[in-house]
């Protein structure tokens, strides 16, 4: 079955402390993976995305992540977190085919610590 | 500016009551998507189109309606057969990318509580 695994329910960093969110995936065809955050009551904003090539991915707001094909993950990591970047963070998987739906891991909670 | 917006922010419903939640785009994305989301839960698709007068039900569309009369809009109606509306909801649109892949955007979302 396709799924999303984000394993860490809630993560408190440090301000200024690095910062690493996890995700698996398990996906039957080649997959394009992408990271979005969401601020509460809010939408979600693309961070970043992998459709191919080089495996490691820069983002928006200073983050990069990393596809791992032979670990099936694709985790997100900022060297220095910043207090705005409390939010919940969402993992999320698709097919190379138009106008197919995404599918989402459950989400991963930051908190910032001062 | 070019966007998706979603109305009404929040919305209130009473039992057995049918509402509508609007989600319309001008990016000029074919495929539009409804999600919803509960806490802890991430988000779960409900419904999709990916052209004009066309929609496939996603993982849970009992008690949930669209239509796609437009490409700009892609209306949710959520039906007293749904047990458990209250939730956020979340629509979004994609473009398709050179090599066949998909990028969705995504609008602020409707709040919805049944009273």
């Amino acid at each position: 079955a396709q799924s999303v695994t984000q394993p860490d329910i809630h993560i408190t960093v440090s301000e200024g402390a690095s910062l690493e969110l996890r995700c698996n995936y398990s996906y039957g065809a080649t997959p394009y993976l992408f990271w979005y955050v969401q601020s509460p009551g809010q939408g979600l904003q693309l961070l970043l995305k992998y459709f191919s090539g080089d495996t490691l991915v820069q983002g928006i707001k200073g983050f990069e992540a990393e596809f791992k094909r032979s670990q099936s993950s694709f985790n997100l990591r900022k060297p220095s977190v910043h207090w705005s970047d409390a939010a919940e963070y969402f993992c999320a998987v698709g097919a190379r085919q138009a106008g197919t739906a995404l599918i989402f891991g459950k989400g991963t909670t930051l908190s910032v610590s001062s | 500016d070019g966007g998706i917006t979603q109305s009404p922010k929040y919305l209130f419903r009473k039992e057995g009551q049918n509402v509508t939640l609007s989600c319309e785009q001008n990016l000029n994305h074919d495929a539009m998507y409804w999600y919803r989301q509960d806490p802890g839960q991430g988000l779960r698709l409900i419904y999709y189109s990916q052209i004009v007068n066309d929609f496939q039900k996603g993982d849970i569309a009992e008690g949930y309606s669209v239509s796609r009369e437009k490409k700009e809009s892609f209306p949710l109606t959520v039906t007293s057969a749904q047990k458990n509306p209250t939730a956020f909801y979340l629509c979004a649109s994609s473009r398709q990318l050179a090599g066949g892949y998909n990028e969705q955007f995504f609008g602020p979302g409707t709040r919805l509580t049944v009273l």
